[in-house]
């Protein structure tokens, strides 16, 4: 079966502007959580949407956004473009809630964004 | 705050077994351990998952003693495809959001 699917796999946007990502998970999966990884601080959890509610967040700023629409596809938007926003964003789905223990996360392949 | 803890790195030669720890002191009766595997510019991998005492799979196997506080991956006979970054990942049902540490970074040698 399909993979989680993230477009774009690389995009270079300058300081300033916003930028949507774009993640479609596995067939069936209903939940869908981003994630930030750079050198400096690894991996870490942005939010989680559940049956196109957002069911947990973590600690980012309110320029970080997100949706989900009811066939499960996933976006986040990152606006007012800061250079530190410069990192590998993955998202992961699964088919319970992501914070949930059990349930096992598969990743995509991410979506490299620089900002110059 | 961090909810593992393991080492920032480890080497092995080719055909050894390597065992990587997690330290999770403050794991509650919900939470499960995970692990995932992650090579340079893909996302982490599953590799495998457990709750108390041992779980085995085709790749590797957990070890998680009676208290629970820590883990161990063991991967047997490494190759140099496994030079990659290992998390163990604590979570349960009452987390608020998933918190992956800086990972082990294990580079096999020939």
């Amino acid at each position: 079966k399909a993979g989680v699917t993230q477009t774009p796999r690389y995009l270079i946007k300058t300081r300033g502007q916003q930028v949507t990502l774009s993640c479609s998970p596995i067939s069936g999966h209903r939940s869908v959580s981003w994630y930030q990884q750079t050198p400096g601080q690894g991996l870490q959890f942005l939010f989680e949407y559940f049956s196109e509610t957002q069911r947990n967040k973590g600690n980012f700023p309110g320029r970080f956004s997100g949706r989900q629409f009811s066939n499960s596809r996933s976006e986040m938007n990152v606006s007012t473009l800061e250079l530190g926003d410069s990192a590998l964003y993955l998202c992961a789905s699964s088919l319970g809630g992501a914070v949930s223990g059990a349930n096992v996360l598969t990743f995509g392949a991410g979506s490299r964004l620089t900002v110059l | 705050l961090a909810k593992t803890t393991q080492p920032i790195s480890m080497d092995s030669y080719e055909g050894q077994e390597v065992n990587i720890t997690c330290s999770h002191n403050n794991i509650a009766t919900n939470d499960y351990i995970t692990w995932y595997q992650q090579f340079p510019s893909q996302g982490p991998r599953f590799i495998i998952q457990g709750y108390k005492t041992k779980v085995t799979n085709e790749v590797a196997s957990l070890f998680i003693p009676a208290d629970r506080k820590s883990s161990t991956l063991s991967l047997p006979r490494v190759s140099l495809s496994d030079t990659a970054v290992y998390y163990c990942l604590v979570e349960g049902a009452g987390s608020y959001q998933l918190t992956f540490g800086k990972g082990t970074k294990l580079s096999v040698i020939p």
